[in-house]
């Protein structure tokens, strides 16, 4: 079965430099792979999504990138403001998939 | 819009007792799925509709957990009897298909006592 993985430890930044989260796949490439935001006692909230034949994708601050060579996933926010700071995770979607998160990686931003 | 609703958002029981959670998705959505989240195991998906009709429950933890999607707007997730372990945060999502995007609604979180 697939399994996701994310980095467990906070990822402290200060603000206005970019923070870059990590998401590795382990069996099967997805057909997509998603990432959410979560915010303490709320759902997830989703940011991006990313198909498997894109490199790249963009909103705003956030960028998405997706390497099937390395089975990863990279999540950046540029110019990283206080508010920023929450759990961050990755799933995967689509198709026949059974959806499957990480752990999601916290992360914190220090004005 | 109004997003996913689910109800209650807290509840505190003892454990043996039959715990009743409750979703309401986003009009129109034909998915509709149920998440256990733990710090330990983080988010795990139970079991997801598609259609009102149950696709796959292979997350369900065992026969005490069991899950109805009597129509498109009510979906029910049951736990009975209960038990200490299953304290967490459960969630409900809903999506217009399983190649986009999920909704989640702000989760049911569980004590069992």
């Amino acid at each position: 079965s697939q399994k996701i993985e994310q980095n467990s430890e906070a990822l402290n930044i200060q603000e206005g430099k970019t923070a870059t989260l990590t998401c590795n796949y382990t069996n099967y490439s997805p057909a997509y792979l998603q990432w959410y935001r979560q915010d303490p006692g709320r759902g997830p909230v989703f940011l991006l999504l990313i198909r498997e034949n894109e490199k790249e994708k963009r909103k705003e601050r956030l960028k998405v990138t997706f390497d099937t060579t390395l089975k990863q996933s990279l999540f950046h926010i540029t110019a990283s403001q206080p508010a920023d700071s929450a759990t961050y995770l990755c799933g995967t979607a689509g198709g026949s998939y059974i959806p499957t998160f990480g752990r999601g990686t916290s992360l914190i931003v220090h004005p | 819009d109004a997003g996913v609703i689910q109800s209650p958002r807290h509840e505190v029981t003892e454990m043996g007792q039959e715990v009743t959670l409750r979703c309401k998705p986003i009009s129109g959505h034909n998915s509709l799925f149920w998440y256990r989240q733990t710090m330990m195991r983080g988010l795990e998906l139970l079991i997801y509709f598609n259609n009102n009709v149950p696709i796959d429950d292979s997350g369900m933890p065992e026969d005490r957990f069991s899950a109805k999607m009597p129509n498109a707007s009510f979906s029910t997730l049951k736990i009975q009897p209960s038990e200490p372990r299953d304290s967490a945060v459960y969630f409900c999502a809903s999506t217009p298909s399983s190649n986009q995007p999920q909704h989640f609604g702000d989760g049911t979180r569980l004590s069992i006592l």
